[in-house]
């Protein structure tokens, strides 16, 4: 079963609103989580580390002050997309990696609709 | 930088057909390498996880092969089926836990 779950799984949200997305390690505890973000048609890019008790890293491109993350617990990680605009709008997937596991688990990922 | 390359970027087959997807990389100081599917809409569902010592990894019909030195992985799939008809991505593991994506295949199975 899922063990890295998203909320929402969809959202639509107006230009200029801030919209909060949830990551959730289920059965097992995350000291860091992986945020993607992937536009139509094109592959996944990581967009930031989420590291519990510590700011995130972000990757190069990306705007902390736009993208919020906050890892607040072992088990959930939100990503805060604060005043949204259309251009925003993309699928967004979350990633835990697993204590003495070597691959990544995946969420079900965001869609995220900015109009 | 890390870049990944995945061909072919589309492949269109007839059910049954043995099937080769490769996949290329830049750095080839990766440690381990994971192949995914992704249907449409969908999020990721891990195929393979091919570790850093191990040379490939065999799931049903599915099998996937590591050359390091070279830079390239192949996911084979045999006996091809209509279900089978997803996006299969390629992502090596570079530094701590962080994957970097490949393109993709898009892969279509007629029945």
């Amino acid at each position: 079963g899922a063990v890295v779950s998203q909320h929402p799984s969809w959202v639509i949200c107006k230009s200029g609103t801030s919209v909060k997305i949830e990551c959730r390690s289920l059965d097992f505890q995350a000291t860091t989580m992986f945020w993607y973000r992937q536009f139509p048609k094109q592959s996944l890019m990581l967009m930031a580390t989420s590291n519990e008790g510590s700011k995130a890293t972000y990757e190069q491109g990306v705007e902390k002050d736009k993208f919020l993350i906050n890892h607040a617990s072992l088990t959930l990680s939100t990503l805060t997309v604060t005043s949204a605009h259309p251009e925003d709008s993309s699928f967004y997937i979350c990633s835990a990696p697993r204590t003495r596991r070597p691959e990544q688990f995946f969420g079900p990922g965001t869609r995220l609709t900015v109009l | 930088k890390q870049e990944v390359t995945q061909i072919p970027a589309a492949l269109s087959v007839p059910e049954g057909e043995n099937l080769v997807l490769n996949c290329s990389f830049t750095d080839s100081a990766i440690y381990n390498l994971q192949w995914f599917r992704q249907d449409p809409g969908k999020g990721l569902t891990s195929l393979l996880l091919i570790q850093s010592s191990q040379r490939e990894q065999t799931s049903g019909r599915l099998n996937a092969s590591l050359d390091k030195s070279s830079g390239r992985s192949t996911l084979y799939i045999a006996a091809s089926q209509p279900g089978d008809s997803a996006t299969y991505l390629c992502a090596p593991y570079t530094g701590f836990q962080k994957l970097v994506f490949g393109t993709g295949t898009r892969l279509l199975v007629s029945p």
